[in-house]
């Protein structure tokens, strides 16, 4: 049983550009979820997905940002005009099932520099 | 939305001792899951535990066990028998129906040998 997966580990980017992150869930996960955490913080959700469909977003989550989870398995986070600000690491997590939120299993994640 | 108050930034238990990390939240849902999640330095997120809200009883896994007062919304993390690999960051996470974590500002948990 593999973890959840996260690429790249790191990325080095100049302001202005696009990123794009990727997670692999655990498989048959039908949740999954993205954190944003800064340092000295604890993560602060960003969105969720149930399966393919996109349930939840929350406020920090600005126009710039946008994430997909085609086929209910992979996900992708892109951030568009990429700003200082979004320096941060990037967590993906997973979990399995329905109603009250369950044990969430979390990715090494991908820490973002924005120069 | 909840709130998560982890009071105490910076914690240092002797190795083999017992150290206990606090937590309170506030939260309008009646059904839900608390977690404590272990951040080592190489911060990957690890479970250490898990509580049910509607069980009376306190969770223990191993050498960790929760005080879970529902009534007073707290939730602290009792690590007993302390080990150099329990030094680590510290989140506290109550989940519910919303479906998301709301993490602490967590605990940083110094080891000392």
């Amino acid at each position: 049983d593999t973890g959840v997966s996260q690429d790249p580990r790191h990325k080095i980017t100049k302001r202005g550009q696009n990123v794009t992150f990727r997670c692999d869930p655990i498989s048959e996960h039908n949740r999954l979820y993205w954190y944003r955490q800064t340092l000295g913080q604890g993560p602060e959700f960003l969105t969720y997905f149930q399966n393919e469909a996109q349930l939840e977003k929350s406020r920090l989550l600005s126009d710039r940002f946008s994430a997909e989870r085609p086929k209910g398995s992979f996900s992708t986070l892109e951030i568009q005009r990429t700003e200082q600000g979004d320096s941060a690491m990037y967590l993906c997590a997973s979990s399995l099932g329905f109603g009250v939120a369950k044990t969430q299993y979390f990715g090494p994640g991908t820490r973002l520099l924005v120069l | 939305a909840q709130t998560v108050t982890q009071s105490q930034p910076e914690m240092s238990v002797q190795e083999a001792e017992t150290v206990t990390l606090s937590c309170t939240y506030d939260t309008s849902e009646s059904d839900y899951y608390l977690f404590w999640y272990k951040q080592p330095p190489s911060r990957q997120m690890i479970l250490v535990i898990r509580q049910e809200a509607y069980k009376q009883q306190n969770a223990t896994e191993n050498r960790f066990s929760v005080n879970f007062q529902k009534a007073a919304k707290s939730f602290s993390l009792k690590i007993s028998d302390s080990q150099l690999g329990d030094a680590a960051m510290y989140f506290c996470a109550p989940g519910g129906a919303g479906n998301q974590f709301y993490f602490g500002t967590g605990t940083s948990l110094t080891v000392i040998p």
